[in-house]
């Protein structure tokens, strides 16, 4: 089966500055890659995903980068700001599936 | 915008007893699952369902485990003899019939088992 590994466990950062998380996988099946933010206490939330067929997919704020050759994916953050604090998920799947990482705990210090 | 439903909130047992958790999935979805979170740890996959039957599960989910859907709307998760280490947040979740469509999560039921 798939395994995802996401590096660092935890993050912290001075507002402003730039996060970076990275995630690997296993199964070359795989296609779709999503992120996930979880605050305390609450449901996971889909914030950006990209799919096999594109290298990076931005959103204000957050970008996502893809290697399908080297099985990697990141996630950045830029001009982080505290309501950004949160634990982040990276997952991988082929089908209907979803692998996740074991999640790191970003903290934004004002 | 539609939304994955769960109940309760937080289940508290002694071990040894049978829980069940209930989730009302988004109304046109298709394929449902079960996720589960130990505090502080990572979201892991239970079991996956769609056309009235378990398409994938995971070892997690062993004899103690079942799912259900007793009807048109509910989709349900029994653990049939409570343990400690059941202690967990669980996660409802659908997606619709396109592949690889974002999940949607549920708020979770937090399961104490005393």
């Amino acid at each position: 089966g798939e395994n995802v590994e996401q590096h660092p466990s935890t993050l912290s950062v001075q507002e402003g500055d730039s996060a970076v998380i990275k995630c690997t996988y296993s199964d070359s099946a795989s296609n779709y890659f999503p992120w996930y933010k979880q605050e305390l206490g609450k449901r996971p939330q889909l914030i950006i995903d990209i799919r096999s067929n594109v290298g990076e997919k931005k959103d204000q704020r957050i970008a996502v980068t893809l290697n399908k050759t080297a099985k990697h994916f990141s996630l950045h953050i830029t001009e982080t700001q505290p309501e950004d604090s949160a634990v982040y998920f990276c997952a991988a799947s082929w089908s209907y599936q979803l692998t996740f990482g074991k999640g790191t705990k970003l903290s934004v210090i004002p | 915008e539609p939304e994955v439903t769960q109940t309760p909130s937080h289940q508290v047992t002694q071990m040894g007893q049978e829980v069940i958790l209930r989730c009302v999935p988004i109304s046109n979805h298709l394929y449902f699952y079960w996720y589960r979170q130990i505090l502080g740890q990572k979201v892991e996959f239970l079991v996956s369902f769609y056309n009235n039957e378990i398409s994938e599960k995971s070892e997690i989910f062993d004899d103690q485990f079942s799912v259900e859907r007793p009807d048109g709307s509910n989709f349900t998760l029994k653990i049939r003899s409570t343990k400690l280490e059941d202690s967990a947040m669980y996660f409802c979740a659908s997606i619709g019939l396109v592949v690889n469509s974002p999940l949607h999560f549920g708020n979770g039921t937090r399961l104490t088992v005393t």
